[in-house]
C-alpha cells in the first residue's frame, strides 16, 4: 500500500533559519509528488510538485523540493525562513498513472513554527 | 473568483442527525474528492468521482455517499451522524488533462462537529 512519512511532526526555527522538512514515500510505481501547505485556519495551497524532468522542483514563497528516486524521498527546503511561514505543511503522492492516480496520500504534516 | 468553494464553511449537529455538505469547482475539472482532516491534522481520501468512476476509500463507512448532480458539484451526505464523524472535510477538484493535469484544488473546508 502507499504511504508517506514525514519525519518531523513539529519544527521551530527563528526567523531567516533555513529549512529542511524530510518526506519518504513507499509505493512500487510511478508517482507525481506534492507539497502543501495549510496555514492557521485556511485550506490546502499547493507549493510546488513534482511530476517528471528535473528533480530539483522551485515552488512558489521561495520553496524548493528535491526529488531523490534512489532514496524515494521529497525533501522540502527553503534558505531563510519568515514569521509568514508558520504553517502546516503536507507532503502527498499519487500514482502517476492507473484507476486511482488522482488520490493523494498525505504524511501527517509537519507544523513549522517561526519565531520572530 | 472561489476556484472549490464548500457550504457550509462551520456546522454543528447532534448525534444521529443526517446532514450533506456542498461543493462546487468553477474550474472546469472533471475530477471531484473528498478528504477528511482528523483532529491530529491528518488528511485522508474518502472519495474521488468522475463522469465515469466512483473510487470509495474502503475505510469509510457506508453512511457517507457522495452525489454529483453535474460535474461540477459533488456533495457529501452523512446518515446517523457519529461523534466521531467530527472533523474538517475538504473537496478539491483536478482534471485529467491540460496544464494542471492531477493537481488539486482545495475548498476551504467545512468543519463539522458533532456533539
Amino acid at each position: 500500500a502507499q504511504s508517506v512519512s514525514q519525519h518531523n511532526h513539529h519544527v521551530i526555527l527563528s526567523e531567516a533559519a533555513s529549512l529542511e522538512l524530510g518526506c519518504n514515500y513507499s509505493y512500487g510505481g510511478t508517482v507525481n509528488l506534492f507539497w502543501y501547505v495549510q496555514y492557521p485556519g485556511q485550506h490546502l495551497q499547493l507549493l510546488l510538485k513534482y511530476f517528471s524532468g528535473d528533480p530539483l522542483v522551485k515552488g512558489i514563497k521561495g520553496f524548493e523540493a528535491e526529488f531523490i528516486k534512489s532514496k524515494f524521498s521529497f525533501n522540502l527546503r527553503k534558505p531563510s525562513v519568515q514569521w509568514s511561514d508558520t504553517a502546516e505543511y503536507f507532503c502527498a503522492v499519487n500514482a502517476a498513472y492507473g484507476g486511482s492516480q488522482g488520490n493523494l496520500i498525505f504524511g501527517k504534516g509537519t507544523k513549522l513554527s517561526v519565531k520572530p | 473568483d472561489t476556484a472549490v468553494s464548500q457550504t457550509p464553511k462551520y456546522l454543528v449537529t447532534q448525534m444521529g442527525n443526517d446532514k450533506s455538505i456542498k461543493c462546487e469547482q468553477n474550474l472546469g475539472h472533471d475530477t471531484m474528492y473528498w478528504y477528511k482532516q482528523d483532529s491530529k491534522k491528518f488528511l485522508k481520501i474518502m472519495f474521488s468521482y468522475n463522469n465515469k468512476e466512483l473510487i470509495i476509500n474502503e475505510t469509510v463507512p457506508n453512511r457517507f455517499s457522495p452525489k454529483s448532480p453535474d460535474k461540477a458539484h459533488l456533495n457529501l451526505h452523512i446518515n446517523s451522524l457519529e461523534l466521531g464523524d467530527s472533523a474538517v472535510y475538504f473537496c478539491a477538484s483536478s482534471a485529467t488533462s491540460g496544464s494542471s493535469y492531477n493537481e488539486q484544488f482545495f475548498g476551504p473546508g467545512t468543519r463539522l462537529t458533532v456533539l
